[in-house]
């Protein structure tokens, strides 16, 4: 089993929708967990950290479920600029901090 | 405000040719640096971590090496590229003040012919 899993996707959606990311993650130790959305031939950039009681930035909201090692991304009302891969990332700390990338998930929205 | 710097932006190298990618962080001390690569339409590859200078903990197996001569200078190298080392060299930094959030570097672009 890989150490974190997301749908691929591609999610294609129209403007104004609502879509929710998926991710589970292997290790029941994982301590931090985070979404980044990566836009084409670009850099990876952080989208907001997840907390255990779930947090809300604007039109996007995390939600961290560790019994089930669950992680959810949820974007309302999607825009234009909402297209890019998004990123589930978690830290499983061992003798060395490690940080585990998620294959992403492909988000377009179209007009 | 920390800053994270990569060059060259994009690189074509010969099969066979030596490749030197050099990645500096400015604005915080002592952090942990990576070294990741993508391949086209893939998930990020973790190559190299290090937790100071002079260490240096290697991911996956490969010809390329990684060397940290400065605590925010991380150099990524290879004596002869393969075909399979094209892809998108991504340099990123963390500290663990901020739950190891990573924060990445523009990325290099290499294509090896």
């Amino acid at each position: 089993r890989k150490e974190v899993e997301q749908d691929p996707g591609p999610f294609n959606v129209p403007e104004g929708a609502t879509v929710a990311f998926n991710c589970t993650y292997s290790n029941s130790a994982s301590q931090s967990f985070f979404w980044y959305r990566q836009d084409c031939r670009k850099e990876p950039k952080l989208l907001m950290s997840v907390y255990s009681s779930g947090n809300e930035d604007g039109r996007f909201t995390a939600q961290l479920n560790r019994a089930s090692q669950y992680i959810s991304l949820l974007i309302r009302d999607s825009k234009l600029s909402d297209s890019a891969t998004y990123l589930c990332v978690v830290n499983s700390k061992t003798s060395y901090d490690k940080v585990i990338f998620g294959p992403g998930t492909s988000l377009s929205v179209i007009p | 405000s920390q800053t994270i710097h990569q060059w060259p932006a994009t690189l074509v190298q010969p099969v066979g040719s030596p490749l030197s990618l050099e990645c500096t962080v400015e604005g915080t001390s002592n952090p942990n640096l990576y070294w990741y690569r993508q391949a086209a339409g893939r998930g990020l590859q973790l190559l190299f971590y290090s937790v100071g200078i002079g260490q240096i903990s290697s991911e996956v197996p490969q010809n390329l090496s990684a060397s940290r001569p400065q605590d925010r200078q991380f150099i990524l190298s290879s004596k002869k590229l393969l075909l399979s080392d094209s892809g998108f060299y991504l340099c990123a930094w963390s500290v663990w003040v901020r739950g190891e959030t990573q924060y990445f570097g523009p990325g290099t672009r290499l294509l090896v012919l």
